[in-house]
C-alpha cells in the first residue's frame, strides 16, 4: 500500500524566504512522485514530477524538489518566496505498475508574509 | 490547445436528487480519472477510465456513484440520490498514455465541480 505524508498543513514564510514543504512516502515499490500547486478555487496544477533518472527535479516557478530513497522524502524548495506563490500545495505518488491512481498528500497551505 | 474542461463549476442539489458531471478531456487524451476533494482535505482517487471501458473503480462508493466515459462525448460522474456527505470539489483529470508509457504520463486536472447539497 502507498501513503504519502505532508508535514504540516500550514507554512507560513516571508516575501524572499526559502520555502521547504516537506513530504514523505511509503511505498513498496519505487514510486513516481509529483508536487501540484492549487491556488484558490481552481484545478490543480504540475509543479515537477520524479520517475526515473536524476534525482534533483527542477519544475515551474523556480521550485525543484528531491527524491532521497534512503530518507523516503520528496520534499519541495524554493530559494526566495514570492507572493504569488501563496497556494495549497499536494505531493502524490504513483505506482510505476499497475493502475495509474495518483495518491495524495493531505496538503500544505503556503502562506507568504510581505 | 483547450485544458480539461468540467461543468458545471458550482452545482447546487438537494438531498434526494441526481447529480451529473461532466468532463471534457484534453484534445488526444484517451484516458480520464475522477478525484475528490471533501473540505479540508487532499484528493481521493475515485475512477480511471478509457473510452468505453472502466479501468479502475476502487475507490468510488459502492451505492450511488457511476461514471462512464462514451465513444463519443465527455465523461460523466453521475451521483444518485445525493446526501450532504457527498458535498465536494470533484475533479477530472486526463492523461495521452501512449503504449508502454504507464504511469509515467502527467495527469492534467480540469477545474472542478464544487457539488453542494442542502
Amino acid at each position: 500500500a502507498q501513503s504519502v505524508t505532508q508535514l504540516g498543513s500550514h507554512v507560513s514564510v516571508s516575501e524572499g524566504a526559502l520555502v521547504l514543504l516537506r513530504c514523505n512516502y511509503s511505498s513498496s515499490v519505487p514510486p513516481y512522485l509529483f508536487w501540484y500547486v492549487q491556488y484558490p478555487n481552481q484545478g490543480l496544477q504540475l509543479l515537477l514530477k520524479y520517475t526515473t533518472g536524476a534525482t534533483l527535479v527542477k519544475g515551474i516557478n523556480g521550485f525543484e524538489a528531491e527524491f532521497k530513497k534512503s530518507e523516503t522524502s520528496f520534499h519541495l524548495t524554493k530559494p526566495s518566496a514570492h507572493m504569488s506563490d501563496a497556494a495549497e500545495y499536494f505531493c502524490a505518488v504513483i505506482r510505476f505498475q499497475g493502475a495509474q491512481k495518483l495518491v495524495f498528500g493531505q496538503g500544505t497551505r503556503l502562506t507568504i508574509n510581505p | 490547445n483547450a485544458g480539461v474542461m468540467q461543468n458545471p463549476r458550482h452545482l447546487v442539489r438537494r438531498r434526494g436528487q441526481e447529480a451529473r458531471l461532466r468532463c471534457s478531456p484534453m484534445k488526444g487524451h484517451s484516458h480520464v480519472y475522477w478525484y475528490r476533494q471533501l473540505p479540508e482535505e487532499g484528493l481521493k482517487f475515485m475512477v480511471y477510465l478509457q473510452k468505453e471501458n472502466i479501468i479502475d473503480e476502487s475507490g468510488m462508493p459502492k451505492e450511488r456513484f457511476s461514471a462512464e466515459f462514451p465513444k463519443e462525448g465527455p465523461s460523466i460522474l453521475r451521483i444518485q440520490q445525493v446526501v450532504r456527505g457527498d458535498s465536494a470539489a470533484y475533479f477530472c483529470a486526463s492523461s495521452p498514455q501512449r503504449p508502454g508509457r504507464v504511469a509515467t504520463d502527467t495527469q492534467y486536472f480540469g477545474p472542478g465541480t464544487r457539488l453542494t447539497v442542502l
